[in-house]
């Protein structure tokens, strides 16, 4: 299974944008990499997903490096509400399973 | 539009009670269906997945078990809890087949503590 590994937390002030990065250096090449938030005490909600090119939604932004090796989460204006843990996942091709990480910590700071 | 119910929010059990938690999916057919865990301070981990009537992938052998009796239901037991099943658990959804850029939705969770 294609795993991920993230940094364990990371602080950002509110209004600047929040970069969290993730690493997937073993993903197949028809894997996509998906970004979920889970705020404590709650299910993760979706944030975004993408398999190669670059990915923009309401919520954030997705960069995806050309080798597909690692990719970036951005945040363009993070909020307090934005305190969370995010998490960094790969569907694993051929099959069913979305493995989750220990995720990173996100502190957003008035 | 399709939503995932998941109850009861909160549990507590005494050590060596059963356990069956249930999770229902609505405005869907042949969902893909998933239970995980997350201990406290923990990431989520993957215990089962169904991607049928029947249907059940375990992933990691412990003292649970889950059962899809219906299309849009999944249930997870226990005949005798422990203390390390405490945690939170989350019951999810995909959309059937194959396709690897299905997005996961989740559940509202229960909170689970065996005391």
């Amino acid at each position: 299974d294609a795993k991920t590994t993230q940094p364990t937390s990371m602080d950002c002030a509110e209004g600047r944008a929040a970069n969290l990065p993730c690493n997937h250096s073993t993903i197949s090449g028809n894997e996509y990499v998906y970004w979920y938030r889970q705020i404590h005490s709650q299910g993760p909600q979706y944030i975004i997903h993408g398999l190669k090119n670059n990915e923009t939604n309401e919520m954030a932004s997705l960069i995806i490096t050309e080798d597909r090796k690692s990719s970036t989460l951005i945040l363009p204006h993070a909020t307090l509400r934005d305190t969370a843990v995010y998490y960094c996942i790969v569907r694993v091709a051929l099959g069913y399973k979305y493995i989750f990480g220990t995720g990173t910590r996100l502190k957003v700071l008035a | 539009s399709q939503t995932i119910h998941q109850w009861p929010a909160t549990l507590v059990q005494p050590v060596g009670s059963p356990l069956s938690l249930e999770c229902t999916v609505e405005g869907t057919s042949n969902p893909n269906l998933y239970w995980y865990r997350q201990a406290a301070g923990r990431g989520l981990q993957l215990l089962f997945y169904s991607v049928g009537i029947g249907q059940i992938s375990s992933e990691v052998p412990q003292n649970l078990s889950a059962s899809r009796p219906q299309d849009r239901q999944f249930i997870l037991s226990s005949k005798k809890l422990l203390l390390s099943d405490s945690g939170f658990y989350l019951c999810a959804w995909t959309s059937g087949g194959w396709a690897t850029n299905e997005k996961l939705f989740f559940g509202s969770g229960t909170q689970l503590s065996v005391l």
